[in-house]
C-alpha cells in the first residue's frame, strides 16, 4: 500500500535552517508530482511548494520562496524539503503529498502523517 | 491566485442528517479542477472528491460532489458518526494550488 513517512522536524530558532525528508513506498515514485504543504497550529492548509516528476520543475508559495529548495531523489523514493532562514510563521506541522499527476498540478491523492516543525527562540 | 471561501464556517447536524457544504472561487475554477477533503482530529487530511464530482477510492457514495465554475458543493447523504470532521476545498486548476478555510462539521 501507498506510504508517505516524513521526518526530520523538531524546534529551531528563529533565522536557523533544516531539513524536512519524505520516505515513500507503495507507488513509482518518479512517475508522479509531490508535494508539501503545511498546517499552522489550529489553522487551515496551507500549499508550500510542488516538484515535478523529475525534478525539472519546482513551485513555491510566495511566503516561502528564496529560503525554501524542494528536490527529489528518485533513486532512494525521497522527497525534501530544505528550510533556510525560518521564521515563527513558519511553525507548522508539514505534510508530504503524493499528486495524482507527473506535473506541477494535481490534487493530492495519498498523505503522510506529518512532521512538526517549531521555529521559536 | 484563486481565493476559496467556504460556507459555513461550522455546520451543527445530527447523524442521519444531510449535509451541504459549500465552496466559492473568486475566479472560475477551470475543468472544474476542484478536489474536497476532510481532516479528523490528529490526522491527516483524506481525499474524498476530485474533478467537482468524482469520488475517490473507498469514498462511500453518500458523499457526494457538484458544481462547476465558482460555485462547488459537497453533499453528505446522510451522517455517519465518523464523519463529522473538518471539510476542505482545494483548487488545482491554477498556480499556486490553494485551499478553503475549511468547514467544520460537529455532532449537534
Amino acid at each position: 500500500q501507498v506510504q508517505l513517512v516524513e521526518s526530520g522536524g523538531g524546534v529551531v530558532q528563529p533565522g536557523r535552517s533544516l531539513r524536512l525528508s519524505c520516505a515513500v513506498s507503495g507507488f513509482i515514485f518518479s512517475s508522479y508530482g509531490m508535494h508539501w504543504v503545511r498546517q499552522a497550529p489550529g489553522k487551515g492548509l496551507e500549499w508550500v511548494a510542488v516538484i515535478s516528476y523529475d525534478g525539472s520543475n519546482k513551485y513555491y508559495v510566495d511566503s516561502v520562496k528564496g529560503r525554501f529548495t524542494i528536490s527529489r531523489d528518485n533513486s532512494k523514493n525521497t522527497l525534501s524539503l530544505q528550510m533556510n532562514s525560518l521564521r515563527a510563521e513558519d511553525t507548522a506541522l508539514y505534510y508530504c503529498a503524493k499528486a495524482n499527476s507527473s506535473t506541477q498540478r494535481g490534487y493530492f491523492d495519498y498523505w503522510g502523517q506529518g512532521t512538526l516543525v517549531t521555529v521559536s527562540s | 491566485e484563486i481565493v476559496l471561501t467556504q460556507s459555513p464556517g461550522t455546520l451543527s447536524l445530527s447523524p442521519g442528517e444531510r449535509a451541504t457544504l459549500s465552496c466559492r472561487a473568486s475566479q472560475s475554477v477551470t475543468s472544474n479542477y476542484l478536489a474536497w477533503y476532510h481532516q479528523k482530529p490528529g490526522q491527516a487530511p483524506r481525499l474524498l472528491i476530485y474533478g467537482a464530482s468524482s469520488r475517490a477510492t473507498g469514498i462511500p457514495d453518500r458523499f457526494s460532489g457538484s458544481g462547476s465554475g465558482t460555485d462547488f458543493t459537497l453533499t453528505i447523504s446522510r451522517l455517519e458518526p465518523e464523519d463529522f470532521a473538518v471539510y476542505y476545498c482545494q483548487q488545482y486548476s491554477s498556480s499556486p494550488n490553494t485551499f478553503g478555510q475549511g468547514t467544520k462539521l460537529e455532532i449537534k
